[in-house]
């Protein structure tokens, strides 16, 4: 089946600097990923959808010179925070797609735990 | 506004028990909606409905679409101490913007 790698599994960072995240795609062109992120006993919140070659959508009240998404290929996602604060500490997850609408399945990564000391 | 409702928002239940999750939405578009269990880390996929009225089961466990209620149902019969998860309700529109409900937290006791 489709599988989605992310990684780091786990971070800690100073506050003030950027975290970057990789999403991968394994076995299959991702068209379009997805970031969320989760906080404690909530659901995920949609950040952003990217699209491979363009730029990101990214949901509103979402910071987009914050968080950066860049999709550069079709197999490889990143969510860049920058000058990462103590309320940015989260779980994030990517999601993947081989295509856009909801024909096609969605796959998760295995979520990134930040923490900003 | 798109939505997307769960109920309840957590449940108790015994090792053996039926449990029916609930889930109600409203979203400009329409396209899928999807149960996803989620234990530690990232969800893992459960259904994709797309079709009202056709249950779609994977073991103990099966779901129903309602088109004309706007609504799913996800069951989950004989439940064991595994079933203890969080499991979530996503729908999806044509864009394939997947948004989330709040989520059901199951809790099976022995």
């Amino acid at each position: 089946g489709a599988v989605v790698s992310q990684h780091p599994s786990r971070v800690i960072c100073k506050s003030g600097t950027s975290v970057k995240i990789e999403c991968r795609s394994l076995d299959f062109q991702a068209t379009t990923m997805f970031w969320y992120r989760q906080f404690p006993k909530q659901s995920l919140m949609l950040m952003a959808t990217s699209n491979e070659g363009s730029k990101a959508t990214y949901e509103q009240g979402v910071e987009k010179d914050k968080f950066l998404i860049n999709h550069a290929s079709l197999t490889l996602s990143t969510l860049t925070v920058t000058s990462a604060h103590p309320e940015d500490s989260s779980f994030y997850i990517c999601s993947a797609t081989p295509g856009q609408g909801a024909s096609y399945g969605y796959t998760f990564g295995s979520g990134t735990r930040l923490t900003v000391v | 506004e798109d939505k997307v409702v769960q109920s309840p928002l957590s449940l108790v239940v015994h090792e053996g028990d039926t449990v029916t999750l609930n889930c109600s939405y409203e979203v400009t578009n329409f396209r899928s909606l999807l149960w996803y269990k989620q234990e530690k880390k990232a969800p893992t996929f459960l259904f994709m409905l797309t079709s009202s009225g056709i249950e779609k089961k994977s073991g103990r466990l099966s779901s129903i679409l309602d088109k004309k209620e706007l609504s799913s149902i996800l069951n989950i019969t004989a439940t064991q101490t595994g079933d203890s998860a969080i499991y979530l309700c996503a729908v999806t529109d044509s864009w394939g913007k997947l948004q989330f409900g709040a989520g059901t937290q199951v809790v099976v006791t022995p």
